[in-house]
């Protein structure tokens, strides 16, 4: 079954340290999407790419960067991670136009 | 400016009940519609689309999209204890992302 997988589910960080999030998937999409859930702000973009080698930024991308080194896998890097930066981060696939997305089942960051 | 706007925040329904959920855009490049549904500890799951005006039914969830006013809705008659989800409603025009609303949260109380 096509799928996103994410990993970690947990992740605790400390302050300025280097945080990479993973993400896999088998669904054969060309794009990927980084998003972060915080209470009261909904799903919002980091970054976004359109394949293999391509990152985009999305709606909030400072202090993040993302990595996409093949079809199947989209990271995200936080260099020196912040407090702020505790969220749930989601991982999704999907086509342009008329498709929805696939969704991970999230890691949830905190950043002490 | 978002270009999903939801109402309202949070719904509550009695078990059995309709639960009605709101939601315009105000991009008129808007040409497709999905409600999405997020159960705690899990990641959003893609509900329904809908892609042309009128309604569109799906066992007992019901979606109606009106281009003209950028208006789409979802009526969940029924409610059932596991209907509680967070909704999200999405819409994208051709060769886009999708852009997100900040949802609605429904409860449904046995």
């Amino acid at each position: 079954e096509a799928a996103v997988t994410q990993s970690p589910r947990n992740k605790v960080a400390v302050t300025g340290g280097k945080v990479t999030l993973s993400c896999n998937q088998t669904n054969n999409h060309n794009n990927m999407y980084w998003y972060r859930q915080d209470t009261g702000h909904g799903l919002r973009l980091i970054h976004y790419s359109y394949g293999a080698g391509s990152t985009e930024k999305g709606d909030i991308p400072d202090g993040y960067k993302a990595s996409r080194p093949s079809q199947e896998n989209f990271s995200l890097i936080l260099e020196l991670a912040t407090p702020s930066q505790t969220s749930v981060y989601f991982c999704a696939s999907g086509v342009t136009g008329n498709s929805d997305y696939t969704f991970g089942s999230g890691t949830r960051l905190l950043v002490i | 400016q978002q270009k999903v706007q939801q109402s309202p925040e949070s719904l509550s329904v009695p078990e059995g009940g309709m639960a009605s959920l709101n939601c315009t855009s105000s991009d008129r490049n808007f040409q497709y519609f999905w409600w999405y549904r997020q159960h705690s500890g899990e990641g959003p799951k893609a509900l329904m689309s809908i892609f042309s005006d009128g309604d569109k039914k799906e066992g007992r969830f019901t979606a109606h999209l009106n281009k003209a006013s950028l208006h789409v809705s979802l009526h969940i008659r029924d409610s059932q204890p596991s209907d509680s989800a967070l909704y999200f409603c999405a819409a994208s025009s051709s060769n886009n992302r999708i852009f997100f609303g900040d949802g609605t949260q429904l409860v449904v109380k046995p």
